[in-house]
């Protein structure tokens, strides 16, 4: 089975610092990634996707990503947090190989006023 | 309005009851899939169907079990065979990637289950 990993499983953040979210994922060909967020007491949600192209991704509001191949890793980033991305963030993969998405265990982001 | 919807919020059952979650899309997508999320697992995978009237097991099917009689819905029931029921069970769907569109997966608001 494929693997996602989240390092980090929480972080705390004060506003207007800078945010980078670690994923890696195990599978060696070709392979979509996504971070979805889970804001509290809200729907799971795409913030951003790669298939292909450019490796630095923009989603909403402000986020981007940036997919390393030869790292197998999709960081995500933010310049700069508010306190209203305090949310449960989740990184997944998918491939043309296999028909399931495999999910990261989530990185619980709290950022202070 | 499209989208999932899972129904109820909140569900209690007494242990050795079987309990069916309700998971009804309108994305026409055809495409659905049941995950369960636990405190510090994320999400994993229970079942999954990519057509009508066919469906597989994910990384955790034991103690579950589902139907897809109907594009648009997707039961799951939540069997007394199932040892650690008490979870947050996702519902999601996606256009099947048999139709050469890339997938993203679209996500109900959840049921919560407690069983006492």
């Amino acid at each position: 089975a494929q693997s996602v990993s989240q390092h980090n499983h929480h972080v705390i953040l004060s506003e207007a610092a800078s945010l980078e979210l670690g994923c890696n994922y195990s599978y060696g060909g070709t392979v979509n990634l996504f971070w979805y967020v889970q804001y509290p007491g809200q729907h799971l949600q795409l913030l951003l996707k790669y298939f292909s192209g450019d490796p630095l991704v923009k989603g909403i509001k402000g986020f981007e990503a940036e997919f390393i191949k030869s790292k197998f890793s999709f960081n995500l980033r933010k310049p700069s947090v508010q306190w209203s991305d305090t949310a449960e963030y989740f990184c997944a993969v998918n491939a043309p190989a296999f028909n399931k998405f495999y999910f990261g265990s989530g990185t619980k982001l709290n950022v202070k006023p | 309005d499209g989208g999932i919807t899972q129904s109820p919020k909140y569900l209690f059952r007494k242990e050795g009851q079987n309990v069916t979650l309700s998971c009804e899309q309108n994305l026409n997508h055809d495409a659905m899939y049941w995950y369960r999320q636990d405190p510090g697992q994320g999400l994993r995978l229970i079942y999954y169907s990519q057509i009508v009237n066919d469906f597989q097991k994910g990384d955790i099917a034991e103690g579950y079990s589902v139907s897809r009689e109907k594009k648009e819905s997707f039961p799951l029931t939540v069997t007394s065979a199932q040892k650690n029921p008490t979870a947050f069970y996702l519902c999601a769907s996606s256009i099947d990637r048999a139709s050469g569109a890339y997938n993203e997966q679209f996500f109900g608001p959840g049921t919560r289950l407690t069983v006492l």
